[in-house]
């Protein structure tokens, strides 16, 4: 079965400093990872997907992430956090053969000026 | 990127009746969309995968009587909750993935209040 963990409920950053948040996901075959932002009482805004090739995926807004095959991670990452940046981050999974995406809990993510 | 239309973004109903959520693909077709649910501060809870031409797909413990779905064009997607009660009120999301592509897109979502 398809899987996502997000361990942090909320991660804390001052404006300016890079950010973190973490992903971990358990699936058969080959992954499909996504990330995705929902600001409150919206739908959710696409960031980036990794499918194949290069581990290091650029998205939007300056975020990347990066697929760790062996740790099974796709942690999202931006070099310099922004304020406008808080919101919450979703990270998701598709693969096994099936069709649906399957999403972590969800990280609150908070910059501070 | 592509678009998801979601329709309405908010919606009162009183308790009994039935109310009826739109979600759009503006300028792609697809024939799978899916419909989620979400409670305040917690993750998507996929409800069930809508297929174009043939009967939804419901996760396990979603009432399909109840969360009536269908799916008659390449982009179009209704999910239409029937005898509403308070329990049932919850924002609802939908998503798309392109046929072409292997991104799925989200609408903006729609906010159900039973009363």
């Amino acid at each position: 079965a398809q899987s996502v963990a997000q361990p942090e409920d909320q991660v804390n950053v001052a404006e300016g400093n890079p950010l973190t948040v973490k992903c971990t996901y358990s699936v058969s075959g080959n992954p499909y990872l996504f990330w995705y932002v929902q600001y409150p009482n919206r739908g959710l805004q696409f960031l980036l997907k990794y499918i194949t090739g290069d581990n290091l995926v650029k998205g939007s807004y300056g975020f990347e992430a990066e697929f760790n095959k062996s740790q099974t991670s796709f942690h999202l990452k931006k070099p310099s956090a922004l304020v406008s940046d808080s919101a919450l981050y979703f990270c998701a999974v598709r693969g096994g053969g099936y069709n649906k995406l399957i999403f972590g809990a969800g990280t609150r993510l908070a910059v501070h000026p | 990127g592509a678009v998801v239309s979601q329709h309405p973004s908010r919606v009162i109903c009183k308790s009994g009746t039935s109310v009826k959520i739109e979600c759009r693909s503006l300028d792609f077709q697809a024939t799978t969309m899916f419909w989620y649910r979400q409670f305040p501060k917690q993750s998507l809870m996929l409800m069930a995968t809508s297929n174009e031409g043939s009967k939804a797909t419901y996760e396990q413990g979603v009432e399909k009587d109840k969360f009536l779905i269908n799916h008659a064009s390449l982009t179009l997607s209704t999910l239409t909750v029937t005898s509403a009660h308070p329990e049932d009120s919850s924002f609802y999301i939908c998503s798309a993935r392109p046929d072409s592509g292997n991104t799925i897109y989200f609408g903006e979502g729609s906010w159900l209040t039973v009363v």
